[in-house]
């Protein structure tokens, strides 16, 4: 499985702030994912990070709220803007290396909002 | 709507029993299945994986597929306290990489 790095690993924010979290993997992948746990809950996807292109995003996420950047195939980074109590959760990167849909997972940021 | 179904549990089983997970999809398409296993705090890690009916066994691990049914189980024998935790069924999306988790199944081992 993928090496995986996630930062920060936790974080306490104010209210109308913003946080970019980055996701670093040890080999080059061809799939990136950011999906939310909120608490309690299962997994929702967020995005699939495309390398050189706009994120594609699931049903109830934007851009201007969770912008993602993809410079390349090692490294993604997921912003929560704007950011208000009920985005309170887990954000997980999650990679697909063998593009055989195995998703392995970086250990998560626990967000919390103030 | 894909959807992925799991019992939320808590499954309470005494160690060194057979734990019994279970999980439907709705999708009759799919054709990969994955379990994994999240502590309390900690990220999901993959435990199996498998894609055709039958029977895949990893160790203690025996994940069983029945596509007429629609169901995907994991079956733990010879439990152990450190197997506490929830366990997530997850299906793709429309045959992509995207995955749908289920809510997952808390189970607990009792020593």
């Amino acid at each position: 499985s993928a090496v995986i790095s996630q930062k920060p690993s936790r974080d306490i924010c104010q209210r109308g702030t913003s946080l970019t979290i980055q996701c670093q993997v040890d080999s080059q992948v061809t799939m990136m994912f950011w999906y939310r746990q909120q608490p309690g809950q299962s997994l929702t996807l967020i995005a699939t990070a495309n390398q050189g292109s706009e994120a594609t995003y699931e049903s109830g996420f934007v851009i201007d709220k969770f912008p993602i950047s993809r410079p390349n195939l090692t490294f993604s980074t997921l912003t929560v803007s704007n950011m208000s109590p009920e985005d309170s959760s887990i954000y997980l990167c999650s990679v697909d290396r063998q593009s055989n849909t195995e998703a392995f997972f970086g250990q998560g940021t626990r967000l919390t909002v103030v | 709507q894909k959807e992925v179904e799991q019992n939320s549990g808590p499954l309470s089983v005494p160690e060194g029993a057979i734990a019994s997970l279970n999980c439907t999809y709705s999708d009759r398409g799919s054709q990969s299945f994955f379990w994994y296993r999240q502590y309390s705090g900690k990220s999901p890690e993959l435990i199996m994986s498998i894609y055709s009916n039958g029977d895949k066994e990893d160790g203690r691990f025996t994940a069983q597929l029945n596509k007429a049914s629609q169901y995907v189980s994991l079956l733990i024998r010879d439990s152990q306290p450190s197997d506490s935790a929830t366990y997530l069924c997850a299906v793709p999306m429309d045959s992509s990489y995207k995955l749908i988790f289920g809510s997952g199944t808390r189970l607990l081992v009792r020593p």
